[in-house]
């Protein structure tokens, strides 16, 4: 069974990058079948997408984040990783990552997130 | 991008009760190719992963208890606990991956009356 976990450092000061990686064990992170995504929930507010990783198509961030985010993906140690520079108070979240499902034909389909980490708080702070 | 608007923002049911949760979204997410809606729901729990409860509207994931359904399609949805358990006290949030970015209602919180 897949099982996902977020680490990183929990207090980033304000402008610095913050840095997470997520490790994916019982399942490849390599196959065809899925991709990637790291979401955020601010404190009180609800969830965001931050973007993803698909093994034969690279990244795709959410436009709100596209210019401070760089997600990238580790084969050898079966993690995945988020970048986010430029940091500010309004980044402080418990930020996940999760598994999603794909189908490819002509295209690559996206689907839904099935197996997530349990998350990881990251605090904004001087 | 899609916005999805959850409704109402908290409920508190009674054990055994039914509760029921809407989610709205500001266009249809209808996936052409194989008829079906681009919808999930998930359960969220302090200290636990997100749980996925339901995929494309009304598939209910493995392992999800049968109290939990879900109906709807184009842009009107339903989560329905049949008969609330104390353990499903949570917040409860629709996504919609019809298109890009993935966006999330603001939540449904689930209470014991």
């Amino acid at each position: 069974q897949v099982q996902l976990q977020e680490s990183g450092p929990g207090l980033v000061k304000p402008s610095q990058t913050l840095s997470l990686t997520c490790s994916v064990s019982g399942g490849s992170i390599s196959s065809g079948s899925y991709y990637w995504n790291w979401i955020r929930q601010p404190a009180g507010k609800g969830l965001e997408w931050i973007g993803r990783f698909y093994i034969s198509r690279g990244a795709y961030y959410n436009p709100s984040l596209k210019s401070r985010v760089t997600i990238s993906v580790d084969t050898s140690k079966s993690q995945f990783s988020l970048k986010l520079n430029s940091v500010t108070a309004a980044d402080a979240a418990v930020y996940y990552c999760a598994r999603g499902l794909t189908e490819t034909t002509t295209l690559v389909h996206y689907y839904y997130m099935d197996v997530w980490g349990k998350g990881t708080t990251v605090t904004v702070s001087s | 991008d899609i916005v999805m608007t959850q409704s109402p923002d908290s409920l508190a049911v009674s054990l055994g009760e039914r509760a029921t949760i809407n989610c709205r979204s500001s266009q249809s997410v209808l996936y052409i190719p194989n008829n079906k809606n681009s919808l999930a729901w998930y359960q969220l729990k302090p200290g636990q992963p997100p749980k996925l409860l339901i995929y494309w509207s009304s598939i209910r994931e493995s392992g999800v208890p049968d109290r939990f359904s879900g109906s709807g399609s184009g842009t009107d949805f339903t989560l329905t606990i049949s008969s609330l358990q104390a353990e499903d006290v949570a917040v409860y949030y629709c996504q919609q991956y019809y298109s890009t970015p993935w966006t999330f209602g603001q939540g449904t919180k689930v209470e014991i009356k």
